[in-house]
């Protein structure tokens, strides 16, 4: 029944380590969202595809990779955590290109880094 | 890039109270200003939103108005309840750059 959907909602970890987020949608959306909001709040966009091409990338370090194996999911890989890089991360969704688009967004996984 | 300024960054009502809450953008192409709301613990929801051929949207208790020349919008809430109490987001330039957020508390 859940529209967007994360997992895990929770990951704690070391720094060094490799890590995966999983994000699914099953609202037939054709653009899917990576954010990041660190602990004051901030929201800030990462990535963003559109039928599972890349159609944004900020200034994120080479450390995350995006894929996306099909329309429905969008997946964010992370390697040599860092501190820094302990965050909640949202996994979002739109009908099209985000400019006229309400985004979806999923539940958020946090990410500890220790 | 399209800098989102967004005001207060705290906001303290009593309950049946009305709330506003700002935003300006610098960027004139944005075009669709959403409002989000974040309950804790979870990810944003779209309240209401608004497109640049528009002044003015209400739904129910909540309205948005948006003044283009001025590069401002703003978040209404009037009748206050505390189940508003939330983080709200505004969104410009292609709905992709927040605002810092506001914390509404509502108090009985």
């Amino acid at each position: 029944d859940t529209a967007v959907s994360q997992t895990p909602k929770y990951l704690v970890t070391q720094m060094g380590n490799d890590k995966s987020i999983k994000c699914e949608q099953n609202l037939g959306h054709d653009t899917m969202y990576w954010y990041k909001q660190d602990s004051k709040k901030f929201l800030k966009i990462m990535f963003s595809y559109n039928n599972k091409e890349l159609i944004i990338n900020e200034t994120v370090p080479n450390r995350f990779s995006p894929k996306s194996p099909d329309k429905a999911h969008l997946n964010l890989h992370i390697n040599s955590l860092e501190l820094g890089d302990s965050a909640v991360y949202f996994c979002a969704s739109s009908p099209g290109p985000t400019g006229y688009n309400e985004q979806f967004f999923g539940p958020g996984t946090r990410l500890t880094v220790l | 890039g399209e800098n989102v300024e967004q005001h207060p960054s705290t906001l303290s009502v009593q309950e049946g109270d009305s709330a506003v809450i700002k935003c300006t953008y610098s960027d004139s192409a944005s075009n669709y200003f959403p409002w989000y709301k974040q309950e804790l613990g979870k990810g944003p929801q779209l309240i209401i939103d608004i497109r640049s051929n528009v002044g003015e949207k209400k739904d129910q208790r909540i309205a948005v108005t948006l003044n283009k020349t001025a590069k401002h919008f703003s978040l209404h809430i009037t009748e206050t309840q505390p189940e508003d109490s939330a983080v709200y987001f505004c969104a410009a330039l292609y709905a992709l750059n927040f605002g810092k957020g506001t914390s509404l508390l509502v108090t009985p």
